[in-house]
């Protein structure tokens, strides 16, 4: 499995933007870059995904290198529920989703 | 849409007890279930996947005999843990797999069951 690199923890100021980074410098041509968060004692929610071109819904923003080797998940404006562990995971259409160790996300109030 | 659900939320029971979980597609049907699971302070294991109507496959180091796993439909998977010592309390969470190819086989999660055995 293509792996990924991320910082085992940030911080943020409420209500501002969060860039949440990830190396995924192996990444290959089928896999697919998935985004998922999980709050404490809760199941992980999916947060977005995406293949080349940057992504948007209502919940974040993904944004994905030329040479795809890293994306950066933007949430636009934090709050306190954005508090949680963030998983960036690569997925191959109809692969398992392997889970790394993510990054814990504190907002400040 | 694309909801998962579990239950029990929570279970405890006495060591050498079976414990059933359910994990429940609510509004789509999935292909595949997945059931991983989670101690304090970790990142989630994968333990299974299963696809409906066929067995499960494990992963590496899971015990198939001892975690039981029947996806009897599209929208359900059951997980019993027969024989549960106190070493596998544990946070057990299922997932299930869109067939819907527009969302790209997205996988979902359910919220997870707190499994303590004493």
């Amino acid at each position: 499995d293509a792996k990924t690199t991320q910082p085992n923890s940030m911080e943020s100021n409420e209500e501002e933007p969060v860039h949440l980074p990830c190396n995924h410098s192996t990444i290959s041509g089928t896999d697919y870059i998935h985004w998922y968060r999980q709050l404490p004692s809760q199941g992980p929610e999916y947060v977005i995904h995406g293949l080349t071109s940057n992504v948007n819904n209502r919940m974040a923003s993904l944004a994905i290198a030329e040479d795809r080797k890293s994306s950066t998940l933007i949430l636009h404006r934090a709050t306190l529920r954005d508090a949680a562990v963030y998983y960036c995971i690569l997925r191959s259409r109809r692969e398992k989703l392997t889970f790394g160790t993510g990054t814990r996300l504190t907002i400040i109030p | 849409g694309a909801v998962v659900s579990q239950h029990p939320s929570w279970v405890i029971c006495k060591s050498g007890t079976s414990v059933k979980i359910e994990c429940r597609s609510l509004d789509f049907q999935a292909t595949t279930m997945f059931w991983y699971r989670q101690f304090p302070k970790q990142s989630l294991m994968l333990m299974a996947t299963s696809n409906e109507g066929s067995k499960a496959t494990y992963e590496q180091g899971v015990e198939k005999d001892k975690f039981l796993i029947n996806h009897a439909s599209l929208t359900l998977s059951t997980l019993t843990v027969t024989s549960a010592h106190p070493e596998d309390s544990s946070f057990y969470i299922c997932s299930a797999r869109t067939r819907d190819k527009a969302l790209q086989e997205t996988q979902y999660f359910g919220p997870g069951t707190r499994l303590l055995v004493l």
